[in-house]
C-alpha cells in the first residue's frame, strides 16, 4: 500500500540555521499538507498546497516558512531561520482531492530539534 | 476557530472489552466533517473512521463505530472487542466543509491490557 514518506526522521540544527524537511506524497495525490506537533501539545495545521500554490495557511505559517514542490514527487517545508520554539514533530500529509471527507494520509514525521 | 476537546488523556481497556473515547467540538458551521485518527507508537497517523455532519447515521468500520450527536457537538469513538494492536494515541479531528485544515484534539492514549 502506498505511503507518505518523510526524510530525515530526525534533524538537529542550530538556532538561526535554515532547514528543509522533505516529503514524498502518495504519487497520485494532488493536495499536500504540513502539520506540526510540539511535544505535549496537539497536532497543528501549518499549510495546504494545491496546483503549485498555497491554498490555506495558519497563523503559525509566517514568513520564515515556505513550501515547494520542486519536482513531480517531492514536497518540501523550509524554515529559513530556525528558532528554539520551532522544535517539534513535523508531519506531511497528502490527499486525492478537496472536499471535507477527503482522507489525508500522513507520513511518519520528522523530529526537528533546534539547539 | 473551531475547538476540538478530548477530555481523556489516557484510557485503559482489557482485551476483548469495549471502550469509548470522547470528543467534543465547538463550531458555528452546519457542514463539516469529523475524523478519528490512530497513531501507534513510532508510526504514522492512520484514519480510523470519518463522519459527515449532514449524515444522521453513525459511521461504522468493523469494530470501530462512532456516536455522533450533532446538537451536543459530540463525536465519541467506540472500539469493540479491543485487541492489543488497538493500543495507540487516538486523535479526534474536525474539518470545515470550506477548508483544508484538520483541526485536532490533544489526543487520548489508549492502553490495551491482556
Amino acid at each position: 500500500e502506498p505511503e507518505v514518506t518523510q526524510t530525515p526522521s530526525h534533524q538537529v540544527t542550530q538556532m538561526g540555521q535554515e532547514v528543509i524537511l522533505r516529503c514524498v506524497p502518495i504519487s497520485n495525490h494532488l493536495y499536500f499538507y504540513w502539520y506540526r506537533q510540539i511535544l505535549g501539545q496537539k497536532v497543528e495545521f501549518l499549510v495546504s498546497f494545491y496546483n503549485n500554490e498555497i491554498s490555506e495557511k495558519s497563523e503559525i505559517f509566517d514568513d520564515q516558512f515556505s513550501v515547494e514542490r520542486p519536482d513531480g514527487s517531492n514536497f518540501t517545508l523550509k524554515i529559513r531561520s530556525t528558532k528554539l520554539e520551532d522544535s517539534a514533530m513535523y508531519f506531511c500529509a497528502s490527499g486525492l482531492g478537496t472536499g471535507g471527507a477527503d482522507t489525508q494520509y500522513f507520513g511518519p514525521g520528522t523530529r526537528l530539534t533546534v539547539l | 476557530a473551531q475547538t476540538v476537546t478530548q477530555s481523556q488523556p489516557e484510557m485503559s481497556v482489557q482485551e476483548a472489552e469495549t471502550v469509548t473515547l470522547s470528543c467534543t467540538y465547538d463550531t458555528s458551521e452546519s457542514d463539516y466533517y469529523l475524523f478519528w485518527y490512530k497513531q501507534p507508537p513510532s508510526r504514522q497517523m492512520i484514519l480510523v473512521i470519518r463522519q459527515e455532519a449532514y449524515k444522521q447515521q453513525n459511521a461504522t468500520e468493523n469494530r470501530f463505530s462512532v456516536n455522533f450527536q450533532k446538537a451536543a457537538k459530540s463525536f465519541s469513538l467506540k472500539i469493540s472487542d479491543s485487541q492489543l494492536g488497538d493500543a495507540a494515541m487516538y486523535f479526534c479531528a474536525y474539518r470545515s466543509d470550506s477548508g483544508y485544515a484538520l483541526n485536532f484534539g490533544k489526543g487520548t492514549s489508549l492502553l490495551v491490557t491482556p
